[in-house]
């Protein structure tokens, strides 16, 4: 009975490389949301999808990010260009997204350094 | 003003007290609440969900939500040292038009006290 699986756990990227961070939901659950974490601070939302469709990115930086959620695999959440202050750990959570009612789980997070 | 706060602490409580943390949201249209807890250099764990008006008792966790007053807080009865982590308020609206984005505050950091 896994649960929310992401992947890389951590991942090292130099500047102007591109990143990709995958997360895989629960069995069953349809809907992804990916937050962003900076040390001592909160958690901020990015984007939520759905099996392919973005419901709501008004979180995501209008340049270099990017996400999705294909019919089959994991979603993935894509930085372009990354710079220094990209270094975060970036959190995905899932659910079944029933209307609002249904409670989200975490992943493990991945943790981004860009050197 | 913030979608969702949280005094964000730090909060000492003796061990074996009552720790009280409390959450206000500013979307009327809000209706599903979500408790989670932190340990530091970990993910969110989901600890106590609440919809309705009242009480919700889970073990030593109560939770507790007022809408009129736009109000939710978590109860931790005989706190322990292994509770001591952030606690974050979630809060998600209603999914109509596809509005679910989960917000969180900025969480409340606890430290309970041997």
């Amino acid at each position: 009975n896994a649960g929310v699986m992401q992947n890389p756990r951590h991942l090292v990227r130099r500047r102007g490389q591109e990143a990709r961070l995958r997360c895989s939901p629960m069995k069953g659950h349809s809907h992804v949301y990916w937050y962003r974490q900076l040390p001592e601070e909160g958690l901020k939302f990015m984007v939520y999808l759905q099996k392919e469709n973005i419901i709501d990115e008004s979180g995501m930086p209008k340049e270099r990010f990017s996400a999705e959620f294909p019919k089959e695999g994991p979603s993935i959440l894509r930085i372009q260009q990354v710079v220094r202050g990209d270094s975060a750990a970036y959190f995905c959570a899932s659910s079944r997204g029933d209307r609002g009612f249904s409670e989200a789980f975490f992943g493990q997070g991945t943790r981004l350094t860009v050197v | 003003q913030k979608e969702v706060e949280q005094n964000s602490g730090p909060l000492s409580v003796p061990e074996g007290a009552i720790a009280s943390l409390n959450c206000t949201y500013s979307d009327r249209v809000s209706q599903s609440f979500f408790w989670y807890r932190q340990y530091s250099g970990k993910s969110p764990e989901l600890i106590m969900s609440i919809y309705s008006n009242g009480d919700k008792e889970d073990g030593r966790f109560t939770a507790q939500l007022n809408k009129a007053s736009q109000y939710v807080s978590l109860l931790i009865r005989d706190s322990q040292p292994s509770d001591s982590a952030t606690y974050l308020c979630a809060v998600k609206a209603a999914g109509y038009f596809g509005n679910e984005k989960l917000t969180f505050g900025t969480g409340t950091r606890l430290t309970i006290i041997p």
